[in-house]
């Protein structure tokens, strides 16, 4: 596709469950990363990942936030042991390079954790 | 610790006003500034990258501007279809491996 895709537009979940959200970056793109949106808060960063390079992980709130690339294309962001508090919108983006020119955002992932 | 702050929180203009919002950060070395327009329900779209005290950049009615310690986002004879937040955002740190972005400003504008 043209852009960058995340998949499901909604998830809702029982507390205590996992979740695995995913994302299809734009084709070409060696950047890659993970924010997170709280109601009335800014985009939180979470993970990025740079072509081969160990990501970044400083931003994960906890160590029930785990993420992977495989392949250097998709990626999934995996929250075990939901909490309530892991409500929110989940975005995905991806730019060029390192340089974080121009970074292209999916549409989100509207997580509820009841 | 490097931080992204943007006022007015929310900005009600009528058609046609033209009015400014304000992005000021603190970060150690700017490796560039980002402005993104956000509708409800979808992701951030990018609007502008600013890496240098002077430099300006314009799209149709925006205008961003940058200074050493603040940016803004000028909007000229506003329309309707302009309603939307608008973010602020700078690279992280040293390393640059992520924006840092701001609580965004909620812009309505009323016919």
């Amino acid at each position: 596709g043209a852009g960058v895709s995340q998949s499901p537009s909604n998830k809702v979940t029982e507390k205590g469950k996992d979740v695995e959200l995913r994302c299809d970056p734009i084709s070409g793109h060696t950047a890659l990363y993970w924010y997170r949106q709280s109601l009335g808060q800014g985009l939180e960063f979470l993970i990025y990942f740079q072509g081969n390079s160990a990501p970044d992980k400083s931003g994960l709130p906890s160590d029930r936030f785990s993420a992977e690339r495989t392949g250097g294309s998709v990626s999934t962001l995996t929250i075990q042991r939901t909490q309530q508090e892991d409500s929110a919108v989940y975005l995905c983006a991806s730019s060029l390079g390192a340089r974080n020119t121009e970074a292209f955002f999916g549409q989100g992932t509207r997580l509820t954790v009841v | 610790e490097d931080q992204v702050t943007q006022s007015p929180e929310a900005l009600r203009l009528q058609e046609g006003e033209s009015s400014s919002l304000n992005c000021s950060y603190t970060v150690s070395g700017l490796r560039g500034l980002f402005w993104y327009r956000q509708d409800p329900g979808k992701g951030p779209e990018f609007l502008f990258t600013l890496y240098s005290a002077g430099e300006e950049k314009e799209k149709e009615r925006l205008k961003a501007t940058l200074t050493k310690k603040e940016s803004f986002l000028h909007i000229t004879a506003p329309k309707p279809e302009d309603s939307a937040t608008y973010l602020c955002a700078v690279v992280r740190g040293q390393a640059g491996t992520a924006l840092i972005f701001g609580k965004g400003t909620t812009l309505s504008v009323s016919s």
